[in-house]
């Protein structure tokens, strides 16, 4: 069955530094895939989206790479701050419309 | 959160009540979505619109429906709510019919006891 994997547990991280997140899937060809922000009790907020012909995205100080041999897309955030604190979500599209989402990672940037 | 409400924003109910849940948008993209979040899981479809009076059926749609009236409006019931629809309900919207770049409400808080 189709498959999108999120690191569960919660990636702590030092203001300044550069957060890493991963996003991993399996039974699945997408056409392009999405990365959203959520803070708690609101909704997701789209930040970038990437194309499965395209390698790399960037956006301020968000880079996101994308490896359909790896099957993976990361999400850079470099010189973090406490305000990047929220959970990351990835979403894989497909040709045919359908849309999967992963269930996230939380992300920590302590001071 | 680009001019998607959501209401009731918070609801307590009993099982076997029906719920309806609405969503409302002054962008006037054609594409609406309803979607559930539960933890440790990534956001599931329940149905979608891509037009006026046009519904279809996502991954979870089993125990609701939807009607779309007005380009506007996009309305969530839940015919006989369960403990097992106690979640959270976002509502988003989209110009794309392939998904892409979608906005979310601020989302309903449900609990079916």
């Amino acid at each position: 069955s189709q498959k999108i994997e999120q690191n569960s547990e919660a990636l702590n991280i030092q203001e300044g530094k550069t957060a890493t997140l991963t996003c991993n899937y399996t039974n699945y060809s997408p056409a392009y895939l999405q990365w959203y922000r959520q803070d708690p009790g609101r909704g997701p907020v789209f930040l970038l989206l990437i194309r499965e012909n395209e390698k790399e995205k960037r956006k301020e100080r968000l880079k996101v790479t994308f490896d359909t041999t790896l099957k993976q897309s990361l999400f850079h955030i470099t010189a973090s701050q406490p305000a990047d604190s929220a959970t990351y979500l990835c979403a894989l599209g497909r040709s045919n419309y359908q849309l999967i989402w992963g269930a996230g990672t939380k992300l920590i940037i302590k001071p | 959160d680009a001019g998607i409400t959501q209401s009731p924003r918070h609801k307590v109910t009993e099982t076997g009540t029906p719920v309806t849940l609405r969503c409302h948008q002054t962008e006037n993209h054609r594409y609406m979505y309803w979607y559930r979040q539960d933890p440790g899981h990534g956001l599931r479809l329940i149905h979608y619109s891509y037009g006026v009076k046009d519904t279809d059926k996502g991954e979870v749609s089993d125990g609701y429906s939807v009607s779309r009236s007005k380009t506007e409006d996009f309305l969530l019931t839940l015919e006989s709510a369960t403990s097992s629809q106690t979640s959270v309900y976002f509502c988003a919207i989209s110009e794309s019919e392939a998904q892409e770049t979608q906005y979310f409400g601020p989302g309903t808080r449900l609990l079916v006891l």
